[in-house]
């Protein structure tokens, strides 16, 4: 049972434009949202967070989207770079438990 | 270079043999965690540690396998008689802060590989 959902394996982007990553979850306990980005041969790094509170948290070029009456949250990547292309993983955290549960992950690819 | 340290990076093993891995933490973290991820999936939590008191194990952590974190420091994750389904990139993490998951810091696996 996929608690954390990110339905599409891949996405492909031109440089410049914006990537739009999506992901869904079931567990209403979840309070506090992430999404990680991994290289290959690397270990997932940290990206943007948000916490249920709020329906939007910017980052420079990276913005995430919650709508907690959808269960359903977004990664904007805009404009996206070449150096973005990555897996990335989407991931939620219940309050008072150290267990992050992740996505399977997207794979982005931006062509220059 | 401070940052999470794994040793070794690959590890190729016969199935019903005992494997050991290593995590070298961020030196002021004393929060350590183990995570499991296999082709296709996301990182899976396996159990954590604060300073030397392992707190939370997970269900997939089955009697084969145990983790250590002797005197807050390294950990230690144990596989005994491995089976080919313990194929994956075993993956340490360390933190200073207390339920906030972008405190976690990654390292770059150990990918097991049985035969």
């Amino acid at each position: 049972d996929q608690q954390v959902k990110q339905n599409s394996p891949s996405l492909s982007v031109q440089e410049g434009r914006i990537s739009i990553l999506n992901c869904d979850y079931t567990n209403s306990m979840f309070d506090y949202f992430l999404w990680y980005k991994k290289y290959p041969a690397e270990g997932p790094t940290f990206l943007i967070s948000i916490s249920s509170i709020k329906d939007k948290n910017e980052d420079g070029r990276f913005t995430v989207f919650l709508n907690k009456s959808a269960k359903h949250l977004s990664l904007h990547i805009v404009p996206s770079q070449p150096g973005d292309s990555a897996v990335y993983f989407c991931a939620a955290l219940r309050s008072g438990s150290e267990k992050l549960v992740f996505g399977k992950g997207t794979k982005l690819t931006v062509n220059p | 270079d401070t940052g999470v340290s794994q040793d070794p990076r690959h590890k190729i093993t016969k199935r019903g043999q005992n494997v050991t891995f290593r995590c070298d933490p961020i030196s002021e973290h004393n929060r350590l965690y183990w995570y499991r991820q296999t082709l296709g999936q996301g990182p899976e939590f396996l159990t954590y540690f604060q300073n030397e008191a392992q707190l939370e194990k997970s269900r997939l952590l089955s009697d084969r396998f145990s983790a250590e974190r002797p005197k807050g420091s390294f950990s230690t994750l144990e596989i005994q008689r491995t089976e080919q389904g313990d194929s994956a990139m075993y993956l340490c993490a360390s933190s200073f802060l207390q339920g906030s998951g972008e405190k976690l810091f990654f390292g770059s696996g150990t990918q097991l590989s049985v035969l």
